[in-house]
């Protein structure tokens, strides 16, 4: 099975912190993205990457950074986090090309910020 | 640009009761549709699929018909349990480029016993 792992379930930092929010896959897909879920909202795009040191800035850039060293890997940066980035983190993956182009999702990182 | 349009929720239900969420998309050529399913506390996953005009996705007991006369996606279930409950998200993804998928802004599904 496809696996999409994010490093923390839940996280509270204040304002102005930096925060580090990772995410692995294990089934060697090219695509990796960031989105955050707001209610009312639905699911946003932050930025995708579609191969290693690759990245795309996706519908809400703006207080965001990625990077992605490894194929397997893809980080969402908050330089300085601030309280209206208090929000549900998903990253999710993809193969580059198929018929189906499903993507896979980790469970999610909640973030408050004080 | 492309783009989904869901039922507003939350849509609320009791236990057997048959289920419609709507779904109406926006695109260029005829698209993939997709249906997601996000259970409490969970990221999502893929709940069903239809690749071509007239197919019919399915899967635990929920259908979705491609209907490019009216470029609709609908989901269905005859007898919803408490454990459907959960936010549903239907998606389009691009005929072409990087796989953006867009989705529509979710519709919450409450079952009560």
């Amino acid at each position: 099975d496809v696996k999409v792992t994010q490093s923390s379930r839940y996280l509270v930092k204040r304002t102005g912190e930096k925060v580090f929010l990772e995410c692995v896959q294990d089934m060697d897909h090219e695509n990796m993205f960031w989105y955050r879920q707001d209610p009312g909202l639905g699911l946003r795009l932050i930025y995708f990457s579609y191969d290693v040191k690759m990245k795309e800035k996706g519908d809400i850039p703006e207080g965001y950074s990625v990077s992605r060293e490894k194929k397997e890997r893809f980080s969402l940066i908050l330089e300085s986090a601030s309280t209206n980035q208090t929000s549900m983190y998903l990253c999710a993956s993809s193969w580059a090309s198929g018929v189906s182009r499903e993507l896979f999702f980790g469970e999610g990182s909640r973030l408050t910020v004080l | 640009g492309d783009s989904v349009t869901q039922m507003e929720g939350p849509v609320t239900l009791s236990e057997e009761a048959f289920l419609t969420i709507n779904c109406t998309y926006t695109a260029t050529g005829y698209p993939s549709l997709f249906w997601y399913v996000q259970y409490p506390g969970e990221g999502l996953q893929l709940l069903l699929k239809a690749t071509k005009a007239d197919d019919k996705g399915s899967n635990k007991g929920f259908e979705a018909t491609y209907r490019k006369e009216t470029t609709s996606f609908h989901l269905e279930k005859g007898s919803v349990q408490v454990s459907d409950s959960a936010v549903y998200f239907c998606a389009l993804p691009p005929r072409t480029g990087f796989q953006k998928l867009v989705f529509g802004t979710g519709t919450r599904l409450l079952v009560s016993p």
